[in-house]
């Protein structure tokens, strides 16, 4: 059962240009949502992670600036712009706060024109 | 400072053999570990946790933890060409209030050869 849906899976961004990224989740009890970013090199890095709708979070980056808006229960999204560098942003969800499993979504992978 | 080290970078197992990964804390406050497994195109997936000392074991995973080195392993038995994948440890700090927020390793590549 797939737990998130993650739009678009793959993007074409002109140098300059801003894109933005949606993660629906589909099951309520995985409240707490994060991004996670993956480099071209594979690493892959926490970015924010947003519990509850109205919620929003900025943040710089080398290669990339990002907005993060919780916008309702099931809804996460991301604004990706100044991006330099291609890479991959997998939504996340988990049950609570405590240290469980994250489940990743499928990951929107981006790359620079 | 990479704050969580893993080798090998890249590994190499005949069908059947025993791949084993290693990963290394550089930050007293991770005391929670995860190993995570990626295949090619897909997000990573969790395999398995370890909070305490010592090993354990889920079918042919086994993991080990020292926590006094900040050390932990993963061992892959009687390892299947479908276990070809990118292997990362994790780590999220003590208090365990922040579970969400991982830390990853640099990641290992296996390759299982039939």
């Amino acid at each position: 059962v797939t737990l998130l849906e993650q739009n678009p899976r793959w993007r074409l961004v002109p140098r300059g240009q801003a894109v933005n990224l949606r993660c629906i989740l589909k099951n309520s009890q995985y409240p707490w949502m994060s991004w996670y970013q993956q480099d071209l090199q594979k690493q892959l890095q926490w970015l924010f992670t947003l519990r509850s709708p109205g919620d929003k979070e900025v943040k710089s980056l080398p290669g990339a600036d990002y907005l993060a808006t919780r916008v309702t229960d099931t809804e996460l999204r991301l604004q990706v712009a100044n991006m330099s560098q291609g890479r991959t942003l997998y939504c996340t969800c988990t049950p609570g706060q405590t240290n469980e499993r994250l489940f990743f979504g499928h990951g929107t992978k981006l790359s620079v024109l | 400072q990479q704050k969580v080290q893993q080798s090998p970078e890249s590994l190499s197992v005949p069908e059947g053999g025993m791949a084993s990964f290693n990963c290394t804390s550089s930050d007293r406050n991770f005391q929670y570990f995860w190993w995570y497994r990626q295949h090619s195109g897909e997000g990573p997936k969790a395999l398995m946790s370890i909070f305490s000392d010592g090993d354990k074991k889920e079918g042919r995973f086994t993991a080990h933890l020292n926590k006094a080195s900040l050390h932990v392993s993963l061992h892959i038995r009687d390892s299947q060409p479908s276990d070809s994948a990118l292997y990362f440890c994790a780590a999220s700090e003590h208090g365990g209030n922040m579970g969400y927020k991982l830390t990853f390793g640099t990641g290992t590549s296996l390759l299982v050869d039939p």
